[in-house]
């Protein structure tokens, strides 16, 4: 069966601070793709970044990095020196072969205080 | 480019009535449409997928259903409306496998009194 578990439910961190976002995924696939969406407090979903499951390069996009490591099943999320515009809720999602769907963990919601 | 729209955006209906969400994609064809629920402070439910015209799959059984009656139009009902009902309901899109990532509508947030 295939899951997504995202344990820490809400974490607050002051401005400038840097926050990791802990996604573990669960599936007997060897193909599959995991996401990670961000939903401001207006409510719709932003996609953030798409990775395979055969690309284990790290990613960096600005203040933004995610970490996909395989051997643990984790596909973190670093947010480096975190901004009050960063405060939201962060989806991690996954997706196999074989189906449409696409399976969401219960998020974490992030709260940067200035 | 593609666009994606849900309407209303706000909705209070009382217990008991019918409900009618619609969600409209532009700039793509034959695109696989989503209806999830996020109930508060939750996270998102995956209530029904098409991914085609006349193609509904269910994965929560309950009062709603949903239809595709042209390819970038997903309608999403009710005939009585629960309390449980209440909760934002978000439409989402992707093409292709699975491979690609979703677009998420700005979503209805509906309230049942």
């Amino acid at each position: 069966a295939q899951k997504v578990t995202q344990a820490q439910t809400e974490i607050s961190v002051v401005e400038k601070e840097d926050v990791t976002l802990d996604c573990v995924y669960e599936t007997r696939d060897t193909t599959y793709y995991l996401f990670w969406y961000k939903q401001p407090p207006s409510g719709e979903l932003v996609f953030l970044i798409r990775r395979n499951s055969f690309d284990e390069q790290n990613e960096i996009s600005g203040r933004y990095s995610w970490n996909f490591q395989k051997s643990t099943s984790s596909f973190n999320f670093t947010i480096t020196a975190s901004q009050v515009v960063d405060s939201a809720v962060y989806f991690c999602a996954l997706s196999t072969s074989g189906t449409y769907k696409y399976i969401f963990g219960t998020g974490t919601r992030l709260k940067v205080l200035a | 480019s593609q666009t994606i729209h849900q309407w209303p955006a706000t909705l209070v209906q009382p217990v008991g009535s019918p409900l009618s969400l619609e969600c409209t994609v532009e700039g793509t064809s034959n695109p696989n449409l989503y209806w999830y629920r996020q109930a508060a402070g939750r996270g998102l439910q995956l209530l029904f997928y098409s991914v085609g015209i006349g193609q509904i799959s269910s994965e929560v059984p309950q009062n709603l259903s949903a239809s595709r009656p042209q390819d970038r139009q997903f309608i999403l009902s009710s005939k009585k409306l629960l309390l449980s009902d209440s909760g934002f309901y978000l439409c989402a899109w992707s093409v292709g496998g699975i491979y690609n990532e979703q677009f998420f509508g700005p979503g209805t947030r509906l309230t049942v009194l």
